[in-house]
Formats: C-alpha cells, structure tokens, sequence
C-alpha cells in the first residue's frame, strides 16, 4: 500500500520562504511529484524528482532522499498568488499516482 | 503541448440519473487515462486506469457497474456515473500520459475537472 503524509496547513508572510515536507512509504517508486493545486481547479505540475538531490525552478525548489523517503518543497520569495493547496505525489511501478492529502498554504500581507 | 480537456465543467443532476464526462487529450494521443475524484478539503484519490481498447482498471472499493469507463480512441476516454446519488457529488478530474515524451515520462497532464453535484 502507500502511505504519503505532510502537513495540512502553513501559514507564512509575502516575501518569505516556507518549505513543505512529505514523506513517504510505498510500494514501488518511480519518482516523487508535486502539483500545485488552487481551488475548483485541477492540480498543476510544479517539480518531478527521481534521483536523491536538489532541484531548483525559478522561486520552486524540490529535494529528494530515496533512502529517508522523504521530499520537500521549498517556495522563496512567496506571493501572495501562492496561496494553493500543494500536492506530494509519489509514481508506482504501473505509472500510477498516489497523492498525499496536500498542504494549504496561506499568505499574508 | 500535452492539453487535456473535460466536459462539462460543471453538472447537476437529479439522484437516480446518469451522468456522462469526457475527457480529451487535444494534441497528443493518449494510451492511458486516469479518472480520479476529489471530495471537498481532501487529497485525488485515483478510481480507475483507462486503456484505449481494453477495459479499464479499477481500483479497491470502486463499484466498476457504477462508473463506466469507456476509452474508445487515443484521445477520448468517458466515465458515466450511474444511478447518481448525492453521496456522489465531487469533483472528478481525469488525467493522460503522453507516450511519446522521453523526459518526464511519468509525468500525467490533468484535464480542469468536472464539478458533479446531484440533488
């Protein structure tokens, strides 16, 4: 089975940086996404990690550690436009995916 | 690239009544669809693998007889929800692989989602 956990809620201030975690225990790993999700919309693609690193994308940074099971998301510089609820979604063996319950992020003025 | 579409947006029904979506890949031809469904302040749970000219997959707990899924060509799968209940009212969004990328070959563009409410 999968078993995909992070945080429900964060709140942070414009400009700052917050960073969303996740972890994971699945059956099968082809990879760790994370979606941007705002509401009434579907979800969007932010970052796609296989291997054990860091990605950086603009103000969007995501790490992996296979051996831990575990990912997180950074946004810098944050937004107010990035207040969004954020996916962690982790790739079988068969392609599909399995979500996290995703984290609402709020920011303020 | 890699659009997918739904329709409609948005329906509402009466309980007892069927209700059709479709979802599209536009401008790549799609092997495999995914529908999954989303209850207000929760995370997609994914309900059933559509493969174009096989039956569909379905995952644990999903009443196959109740969601019909028909993937007829590359680029059209549907799902019929039957004998709507409002127990049923969320908001279904389905997904596509494009097979013929080389990078991100994991990676599943999502339709806009359908909102049902059934009444």
């Amino acid at each position: 089975g999968q078993n995909i956990d992070q945080p429900t809620e964060m709140t942070a201030t414009e400009g700052a940086i917050v960073q969303i975690n996740c972890t994971y225990q699945t059956s099968g790993f082809n990879g760790l996404f994370w979606y941007q999700q705002h509401a009434g919309e579907a979800p969007t693609f932010l970052s796609y990690n296989v291997l054990d690193g860091l990605e950086e994308k603009g103000r969007f940074s995501s790490f992996l550690s296979r051996s831990k099971g575990y990912s997180y998301l950074l946004l810098k510089e944050l937004q107010m436009k990035d207040s969004a609820s954020y996916l962690c979604a982790v790739v079988s063996n068969d392609y599909k995916l399995s979500f996290g319950a995703g984290t609402t992020v709020t920011v303020r003025a | 690239g890699a659009v997918v579409s739904q329709h409609p947006s948005w329906v509402i029904c009466k309980s007892g009544t069927s209700v059709k979506i479709e979802c599209r890949s536009l401008d790549f031809q799609a092997t495999t669809m995914f529908w999954y469904r989303q209850f207000p302040k929760q995370s997609l749970m994914l309900m059933a693998t559509s493969n174009e000219g096989s039956k569909a997959t379905y995952e644990q707990g999903v009443e196959k007889d109740k969601f019909l899924i028909n993937h007829a060509s590359l680029t059209l799968s549907t799902l019929t929800v039957t004998s709507a209940h409002p127990e049923d009212s969320s908001f279904y969004i389905c997904s596509a692989r494009d097979p013929t990328r080389t990078s991100g070959d994991y990676e599943q563009y999502f339709g806009p989602g359908t909102r049902l409410t059934v009444t």
